[in-house]
């Protein structure tokens, strides 16, 4: 268990529904972020949160969205859902996200059919 | 052209091979990372480094800043050292982020 946990470990959905993928950092992290892996882009940043507060935005499409709560977890919603967003999602947590290493989850992998 | 590189692609060793995966890098950097990604998935951290060498057990990873590259090493390689190991870069202009490599499969035979 690398202390971030990732929730739900595997989700199959049809096309043009919404998805709740959610992250609970690494006891005492304030930075939360979400990678996208996919087959044929490998991974990819989306998006930081620090402390409640969005930080940096990576290659997000405007149907995804992401939040961070008053207890750091993090949730991830993903929207309209095309088959290409078929893929694994990463959150990985770290300290301060500037000078610390990172403790990523387990992922979770969607698949959209 | 991709900021990170990463050399083999594939790489297929038998247990006991000294092993090296290789990373080089475009940008100015603040650090490097090593991942390893197993086949179920989960991606675990192994080295950061902003300069010199690290090691871990029979892992060692080194940087050269002014080349823009960085080495994984794995000695006495074991067949549960089969993985992807994925270089990837925090760019200094980048802020926290991660810039990911594209991987190298990593398969050791008994």
């Amino acid at each position: 268990d690398s202390g971030v946990t990732q929730t739900p470990k595997h989700l199959i959905t049809a096309t043009g529904q919404r998805v709740t993928l959610r992250c609970s950092p690494r006891s005492g992290d304030l930075s939360v972020y979400w990678y996208q892996q996919s087959l044929d882009q490998g991974l990819q940043f989306l998006i930081q949160y620090y402390n409640g507060e969005e930080r940096a935005k990576g290659n997000i499409l405007e149907r995804f969205s992401a939040q961070q709560f008053p207890d750091l977890h993090s949730e991830l919603n993903l929207s309209s859902l095309e088959l290409g967003d078929s893929a694994l999602y990463f959150c990985a947590s770290s300290l301060s996200g500037t000078a610390y290493g990172y403790t990523f989850g387990s992922g979770t992998r969607l698949t959209v059919v | 052209k991709n900021e990170v590189e990463q050399s083999p692609q594939n790489l297929t060793a038998q247990e006991g091979e000294f092993i090296t995966i290789n990373c080089s890098y475009s940008v100015g950097i603040s650090a490097l990372h090593w991942l390893q990604q197993h086949p179920g998935g989960g991606i675990v951290s192994l080295f950061m480094l902003s300069s010199g060498k690290k090691k871990h057990g029979r892992l060692i990873a080194t940087i050269n800043i002014q080349e823009k590259h960085s080495s994984l090493h794995i000695t006495a390689s074991h067949p549960r050292d089969s993985a992807v190991y994925i270089c990837a870069i925090r760019g200094e202009t980048s802020g926290s982020r991660l810039t990911f490599g594209e991987g190298t499969q990593l398969t050791v035979n008994p």
